[in-house]
């Protein structure tokens, strides 16, 4: 199986705490990039980091991408309680189309 | 900001029956897909469609699917003869280039009785 691994699978954490969700995946890529979902509901893209790329930041979100180990992290600053959602580490292989995805990081930031 | 439309959002039917998923992708986008999720387990990736023709397709999407994009406008997924397993909720999602960002619609929810 090419599926990414995210880790923790859930995690809670009071508002105002950092929240750091890892990926781990198992072929070349191009880029990853990573997705939240509310409650089964639409899936919203938050960033996206190329191959050539260790570190990337976008307002409260900061990811980085280490290729020698196939890992990723996604770190969410001063985390609120809007930011509940499963979080998505995302990725195609080489010369695919599809994006594949894990089963997700469930984060609960409590008020 | 342009955004992914998908109708309907929700749909009933007996099992058998033919459905048709619509989707507006982003205008200037030229990459389309669907995916689905099965209520409690991960995103699937069903077909990409590309240059007016399939591009890529998993094992799921067996002789029961087809895609079509009729017009300039709308992306539409088929499903020949339902099942029951056919449930899911199904995502359309268009981008702009090769292997990058894929936006989201908000999904339709199937239920196969």
């Amino acid at each position: 199986s090419q599926q990414g691994e995210e880790d923790p699978q859930a995690l809670s954490i009071q508002e105002g705490e950092n929240a750091t969700m890892n990926c781990s995946y198992k072929t070349s890529i191009n880029n990853l990039q990573w997705y939240r979902q509310n409650s089964g509901r639409g899936l919203v893209h938050l960033i996206l980091i190329r191959s050539n790329e260790r570190e990337k930041h976008s307002g409260r979100l900061r990811v980085t991408l280490d290729t020698s180990k196939k890992s990723s992290s996604l770190l969410i600053t001063a985390s609120r309680a809007a930011d509940t959602a499963s979080y998505f580490c995302v990725y195609s292989g080489a010369g695919s189309y599809q994006l594949t995805f894990g089963k997700g990081t469930k984060l609960s930031v409590i008020p | 900001e342009p955004e992914v439309t998908q109708t309907p959002s929700h749909q009933v039917t007996q099992m058998g029956q033919e459905v048709i998923l619509r989707c507006v992708p982003i205008s200037n986008h030229l990459y389309f897909y669907w995916y689905r999720q099965i209520l409690g387990q991960k995103v699937e990736f069903l077909v990409s469609f590309y240059n007016n023709e399939i591009s890529e397709k998993s094992e799921i999407f067996d002789d029961q699917f087809s895609v079509e994009r009729p017009d300039g406008s709308n992306f539409t997924l088929k499903i020949r003869s339902t099942k029951l397993e056919d449930s899911a909720m199904y995502f359309c999602a268009s981008g702009q280039g090769f292997q990058e960002t894929q936006y989201f619609g908000p999904g339709t929810r199937l239920l196969v009785l």
